[in-house]
């Protein structure tokens, strides 16, 4: 299958700094990605979709002030956390889906510890 | 409503068992549908896609309702390293929905 990367694969950080996640589709290219966030013991929840030259679209209740998203090219997305607080401490995946594909393959997460 | 949902389990069931896992959805328009795999601390990684004709992988078989609105997942001859959760996803109009994930622990 297709392989999406993620990097870091964890990060520990105080509060009120900011994080940057990448997310990177190694072997196709992707136009649109996304980006989730899994709390412990809980289902993946859906933050907003990435798309490639143009601006991301946020879920309800997600503040795109504070989830920053940029899709740089058509292999990487980033997700900035502003301002953390150890409520936003939680596992980020993104996915990505090759052109023409309905399937989702997701990279290995991020496990994100605001102190 | 949820988009989707899906029981959490947890399912205790013995090696050799049989198990099923059920996911509704609420768009009727949903196009594509999937059963994920997810182990603790790691990614979901796709276990089977979902066809209308149902379809089966080794011990896996994934089936459709579209009528019902639900698609399933049965595990057959349970082994150890099934043990994990389980996730459905179904396709909204550009995105992935996912279930609440079973939790499935085979036992010895």
């Amino acid at each position: 299958g297709a392989v999406v990367s993620q990097h870091p694969s964890w990060v520990i950080c105080k509060s009120g700094t900011s994080v940057k996640i990448e997310c990177r589709s190694l072997d196709f290219q992707a136009t649109t990605m996304f980006w989730y966030r899994q709390f412990p013991k809980q289902s993946l929840m859906l933050m907003a979709t990435s798309n490639e030259g143009s601006k991301a679209t946020y879920e309800q209740g997600v503040e795109k002030d504070k989830f920053l998203i940029n899709h740089a090219s058509l292999t990487l997305s980033t997700l900035t956390v502003t301002s953390a607080h150890p409520e936003d401490s939680s596992f980020y995946i993104c996915s990505a889906p090759p052109s023409g594909s309905g399937t989702q393959y997701f990279g290995p997460g991020t496990r994100l510890t605001v102190l | 409503r949820k988009e989707v949902e899906q029981d959490p389990g947890p399912f205790n069931v013995p090696e050799g068992a049989t198990v099923a896992f059920n996911c509704t959805y609420s768009n009727s328009a949903s196009q594509s549908f999937f059963w994920y795999r997810q182990d603790c601390r790691k990614e979901p990684k796709l276990l089977m896609s979902v066809y209308s004709s149902g379809n089966e992988d080794g011990r896996f078989t994934a089936q459709l309702n579209r009528a019902s609105q639900y698609i399933s997942l049965l595990i057959r001859d349970s082994k150890l390293s099934d043990s994990a959760t389980y996730l459905c996803g179904v396709t909204g109009a550009n995105n992935l929905f996912f279930g609440t994930g079973t939790r499935l622990t085979v036992i010895p």
